[in-house]
């Protein structure tokens, strides 16, 4: 299986900062990985896919990056509504593996 | 528009057979490239991949779970089915089905796009 190492696991960040979240995985995943957004009490909602590919209505503060087994995830400008966790997914290999998960909170 | 639905038992006991059921509108899972999945999380806890199905019947399971899991499809109601048997108290959580289209030509794109809201379900005695 794919190990995913996603950090840090909580994030404490200012209205308008940029923040970034790391993904490392423990082998080559050829750039499939997505992200996801969740709010308490709600399912998990897609952002991108294929590492940066942004999902059509979702601002362009969000983007991400990487290659191999080195992925990042950032927001720039945080705002309030962005306040949840997130994780990273990876879908090269099956079992498919999710990061453990970062909480954003507001500082 | 895309929408998905999870229905379960709410509670069960310990060893028996848990069956959840998600019922889909806005695609079919005849299309060529049409998937659904099984995740579920824990309460306050992070997302475990559980099964996948593909228009072709594919199916992929996550090992860790031992062959306690069957997934399965009735593309004429829109519906795929997860069963997990012999269920106990680790297996309490809320199960989301979700969405998967690999779409023709563009690389890596088959990933979990749209979700359902989630069932609860719990294990106890």
């Amino acid at each position: 299986d794919i190990q995913m190492t996603q950090s840090p696991p909580s994030l404490s960040a200012s209205l308008g900062d940029k923040v970034t979240i790391t993904c490392q995985t423990s082998q080559n995943i050829n750039k499939y990985i997505a992200w996801y957004q969740q709010k308490p009490g709600k399912a998990p909602r897609l952002l991108i896919g294929f590492t940066s590919r942004l999902v059509s209505g979702i601002p362009s503060r969000f983007s991400g990056s990487g290659s191999g087994r080195d992925y990042s995830f950032s927001i720039s400008n945080v705002e309030s509504e962005d306040i949840a966790s997130y994780y990273c997914l990876q879908y090269d290999n099956s079992p498919w593996t999710f990061g453990g998960g970062t909480k954003l909170e507001l500082k | 528009q895309v929408t998905l639905k999870e229905s379960g038992p709410g509670i069960l006991q310990p060893s028996q057979t848990l069956s959840l059921t998600c019922t889909f509108s806005g695609f079919s899972l005849s299309t060529y490239g049409m998937g659904v999945g099984w995740i579920r999380q824990p309460s306050g806890k992070g997302l475990e991949w559980l099964a996948n199905i593909w228009w072709d019947d594919d199916k992929y399971y996550n090992p860790s779970l031992k062959n306690r899991l069957t997934i399965s499809k009735d593309t004429s109601n829109n519906q795929a089915f997860l069963k997990i048997t012999n269920v106990d108290t680790a297996d309490t959580a809320t199960y989301y089905c979700a969405r998967i289209e690999d779409y023709p030509g563009i690389r890596g794109s088959y990933y979990f796009d749209y979700w359902g809201q989630g069932v609860m379900v719990t294990v106890s005695s």
